[in-house]
């Protein structure tokens, strides 16, 4: 079975400024994929980037870049000149890329911009 | 293209009754997946149907259930609801079967309350 932890349940960042958020998993899989999700308070949960697991480039999108450290089982989200739009809660979820393989989220993180 | 869309967007049940959730794809959109999200569990997998048949299913007690229309519209239903029944079910489309290479879209949510 997998686990997501994401341990830091809430984090605040000044407007403009850099943040990290932390996940880490477990599992026995090779090949898989991590995402973060974010949910603004309205609660529609989009996508903000994905990592394939045999890539060992880290991904980015705009202000959002990951770290994923595969051996230490590690995929954090930065998120770069942080804007009061970021705040929000943020999921790191895994898929293991085997049939009938299911999402697992993380708890969640709530970040919030400071103005 | 309009998103994922879920009806009704709130509901107060009692115990033991049994309550039916309605999620609309993104059109085009074959596979859908449930979500439940409570503060104490996070997000946990229900089931994921494409095609009318269930693909994959999470640990949960029979008495969640679900299917899927030709349309690919979807349904979930709770029997003999509990209290710990109360959370936000989420649906999520995606355009085949599973979510890795594919996005997954997420509906705003149904929020139930089960007194």
């Amino acid at each position: 079975a997998q686990t997501v932890t994401q341990s830091q349940p809430e984090m605040s960042v000044q407007e403009a400024e850099t943040v990290t958020l932390s996940c880490t998993y477990d599992t026995s899989e090779s090949d898989y994929y991590l995402f973060w999700y974010k949910q603004p308070p309205s609660r529609q949960m989009i996508l903000v980037i994905r990592q394939e697991a045999y890539k060992q480039q880290n991904a980015t999108e705009n202000r959002f870049s990951v770290n994923f450290q595969k051996a230490a089982k590690s995929f954090s989200l930065k998120i770069s000149d942080s804007q009061l739009g970021d705040a929000a809660m943020y999921f790191c979820a895994f898929h293991p890329t085997g049939a009938n393989s299911k999402l697992t989220f993380g708890k969640g993180i709530t970040l919030s911009v400071r103005p | 293209k309009a998103g994922v869309t879920q009806t009704p967007r709130y509901l107060i049940k009692t115990r033991g009754q049994q309550v039916t959730l309605s999620c609309s794809p993104i059109s085009g959109h074959r596979s859908v997946s449930w979500y439940q999200q409570t503060p104490g569990q996070g997000l946990q997998f229900l089931f994921e149907y494409f095609s009318e048949t269930q693909r994959n299913k999470g640990n949960f007690p029979g008495r969640f259930s679900g299917r899927q229309f030709s349309n690919s519209r979807s349904e979930m239903n709770v029997s003999t609801l509990e209290l710990g029944d109360s959370a936000l079910y989420l649906c999520a489309s995606s355009l085949v079967l599973g979510v890795v290479g594919n996005e997954q879209f997420f509906g705003p949510g149904t929020r139930l309350t089960v007194l």
